[in-house]
């Protein structure tokens, strides 16, 4: 079976400044994909970044990198240079098989407050 | 480009009662999978069809069933409402052999009284 746990339920931040948010992970497959998703107040959840366990870099996407370690069966989001859009419910999940290809399993998420 | 579609965006039923939520997917897309989302949870997976067959199911009873069409649209239909089932309910889709990035509808917010 597989596992993610967000432990910080809500984190606050600075504009302008920079946030990591954390996710580790647990899963017995060899190959599987690690996403994140925001979730605004209007609830439709948002793709950000995607990471593949075979991948050699870490992803990054804009303002967002995934500080992937799998030794350690961590994938923490890193938001740059902070916006007060950025405030919002925060989602890593993981699949199967390093698609999306079946079900995400997401952890419990955490809030992103951003301070003006 | 339209995205993922839900309706309704928000539905209140009375226990025992049933409940059909309808999703169309994204353009192009053609599995479409069900989630539900209680208050200040993440999503928990409930099914996904693919050619019209649900493909894979979660940790869900037989209250929870679903439909896909040949157009790709899909239903979640929900006999014998409880109050636990109150929730967000989230469509997502995707191309089956396509990138790997599900799309999310705004989902339906049901609430049982």
């Amino acid at each position: 079976a597989q596992k993610i746990t967000q432990t910080q339920p809500g984190m606050f931040v600075q504009e302008k400044e920079a946030v990591t948010l954390d996710c580790t992970y647990d899963t017995s497959d060899p190959s599987y994909g690690l996403f994140w998703y925001k979730q605004p107040s209007s609830g439709e959840m948002i793709f950000l970044i995607y990471q593949g366990s075979y991948d050699q870099q870490n992803a990054t996407e804009g303002r967002y990198s995934l500080n992937f370690q799998k030794a350690r069966k961590s994938a923490n989001l890193v938001i740059s240079a902070s916006q007060l859009g950025d405030s919002a419910m925060y989602f890593c999940a993981m699949s199967r098989g390093g698609t999306s290809y079946g079900k995400l399993t997401f952890g419990q998420g955490t809030i992103l407050t951003v301070h003006p | 480009d339209a995205g993922v579609t839900q309706s309704p965006t928000h539905l209140i039923k009375t226990r025992g009662q049933q409940v059909t939520l309808r999703c169309s997917p994204k353009s192009g897309h053609d599995t479409v999978s069900w989630y539900q989302q209680a208050l200040g949870q993440g999503p928990q997976f409930i099914f996904q069809y693919y050619e019209e067959e649900e493909r894979q199911r979660g940790n869900f009873p037989d209250r929870f069933s679903g439909h896909q069409y040949p157009n790709y649209s899909s239903e979640l239909n929900v006999n014998a409402l409880l109050l636990g089932d109150s929730a967000l309910y989230l469509c997502a889709s995707r191309v089956l052999t396509g990138n790997y990035g599900y799309t999310f509808g705004s989902g339906t917010r049901l609430t049982v009284v």
